[in-house]
């Protein structure tokens, strides 16, 4: 069955940086394009980041752009999310999810505080 | 600030029809991009309830249907039931943002 399973949030303090990762499992990864999306407490979902299937394109939502880098290895089944200069409006659940947005991880807590 | 509108919330009765609302604009709904909906209970993650419109993936009941129209779509719930109490949201891109927007979200509460 298909797992995506989220790991390296944490407690940061504001201006840090941290890095996410997700492993995937039952499919095939390397085919797949990749999404991070996030939900801050008690918030909505906001989209995050996109890279395609090899890791050449990729999106990022405009409150991101130039602070967080998506990435991939496909030889390690696993996405990564790279965020620097973190903000307090940067705490939030988040979620690691496939292609079209069919499976979701469980999610990993990042809080951004002082 | 979200470029999908949705009612913030809607009730009913076990047994009801429910309808929830999503609206865009011209460079995402209208633009013709796909429009998913999810399911979110307190406390998971979010589960794909509805995807390319109007299609339910492997174990939706079909009590859940959803449709489109221009600049705007429908998530329909008939015959309401207590696990469909949580938080819908709509999802689709927007060529404007280059990226993909979701809605503001509905919370269903089963009276």
């Amino acid at each position: 069955q298909v797992q995506l399973v989220e790991s390296g949030g944490d407690v940061v303090q504001p201006g840090r940086s941290l890095r996410l990762s997700c492993v995937a499992s039952g499919f095939t990864f390397r085919t797949s394009a990749m999404h991070w999306v996030r939900q801050a407490p008690g918030k909505g979902l906001e989209w995050v980041a996109t890279t395609s299937y090899d890791g050449r394109t990729k999106y990022y939502a405009d409150s991101v752009k130039g602070r967080f880098t998506i990435s991939r290895d496909n030889s390690k089944d696993t996405l990564y999310l790279q965020m620097s200069n973190l903000r307090g409006d940067d705490t939030a659940m988040f979620y690691c999810v496939r292609e079209i947005f069919d499976y979701w991880g469980q999610g990993t807590l990042v809080t951004v505080s002082s | 600030q979200s470029v999908l509108t949705q009612s913030p919330s809607v009730s009913g009765a076990p047994g009801q029809r429910v309808t929830i609302s999503c609206t865009g604009s011209s460079s995402n709904i209208g633009a013709g991009y796909d429009l998913h909906w999810f399911q979110q209970r307190p406390g998971a993650a979010p589960r794909l309830l509805i995807y390319a419109n109007n299609h339910r993936p492997s174990g939706v009941p079909d009590r859940f249907a959803g449709s489109r129209s221009d600049t705007s779509a429908t998530l329909v719930i008939t015959g309401l039931q207590a696990e469909d109490e949580a938080d819908y949201y709509c999802q689709s891109f927007d060529s404007r943002l280059s990226g993909y927007v979701f809605g503001t979200g509905t919370k269903v509460t089963v009276l």
